[in-house]
């Protein structure tokens, strides 16, 4: 079935640059997200890229999509430590229909 | 414009027992999508209402059902719970299609079944 993989634990120094990878099995994915959880709170939309485009950038994040490997990446740059937190990588293949969700990367940012 | 939101925030049911909870979508999203987060978990998709007909189902036993209603908004209903169900619930709300990609999350009900 269905299935989306991502490394459980990343820890980096505030001010280097963050990457959370995400590898997915499902070839008809057509929308890719990142979601960010801060402890105790709902899921934040950071950003998303559709299957065909292979990178997207907004301010310090940027996004990079290997559809022939099914790898998507989250790059963070100048990590802050407001940036602790756990983020999730989702998918879908069709526009409004059921996300599927890995189990999530936790971020610590240390000063 | 205002979110997704999600009551109550918190519940402690026991097992056996019946729960209700509650989501207002976002204006102008027409789709509600009600998930599951168990600790240390992603969350797993339960059920997708639209036009006030559930459009779209997980893995979860009939046990977990729920409404729409003509403003959108969402009622999740488990019974006979159990244990295991103690999770964090997350509501999401969509806009019509063609008009958006984005899921919008509310903060969620965390219920405890003891």
């Amino acid at each position: 079935g269905e299935d989306v993989e991502q490394s459980l634990f990343l820890s980096v120094r505030e001010g280097d640059s963050s990457v959370i990878n995400c590898t997915y099995t499902d070839s008809s994915s057509t929308y890719l997200y990142w979601y960010k959880q801060e402890p105790g709170a709902g899921l934040q939309l950071l950003t998303y890229i559709f299957s065909n485009m292979d990178m997207k950038q907004d301010q310090r994040l940027t996004v990079l999509l290997n559809k022939k490997d099914k790898h998507l990446s989250l790059r963070i740059a100048d990590t802050q430590t407001g940036d602790s937190a756990i983020y999730f990588c989702a998918e879908t293949h069709q526009a409004g229909t059921a996300l599927i969700f890995g189990k999530g990367t936790t971020l610590s940012v240390s000063s | 414009e205002t979110g997704v939101t999600q009551s109550p925030t918190h519940l402690i049911k026991t097992r056996g027992q019946q729960v209700t909870l509650r989501c207002s979508s976002q204006s102008g999203h027409n789709t509600v999508s009600w998930y599951q987060q168990a600790l240390g978990q992603g969350p797993q998709f339960i059920f997708q209402y639209y036009r006030e007909e559930e459009n779209g189902r997980g893995n979860f036993p009939p046990r977990f059902s729920g409404l729409q209603f003509p403003n959108y908004s969402s009622e999740l209903n488990v019974n006979a719970l159990e244990l295991d169900d103690s999770a964090l619930y997350l509501c999401a709300s969509s806009p019509p299609l063609g008009s958006g990609y984005g899921y919008t999350f509310g903060s969620g009900t965390r219920l405890t079944v003891v």
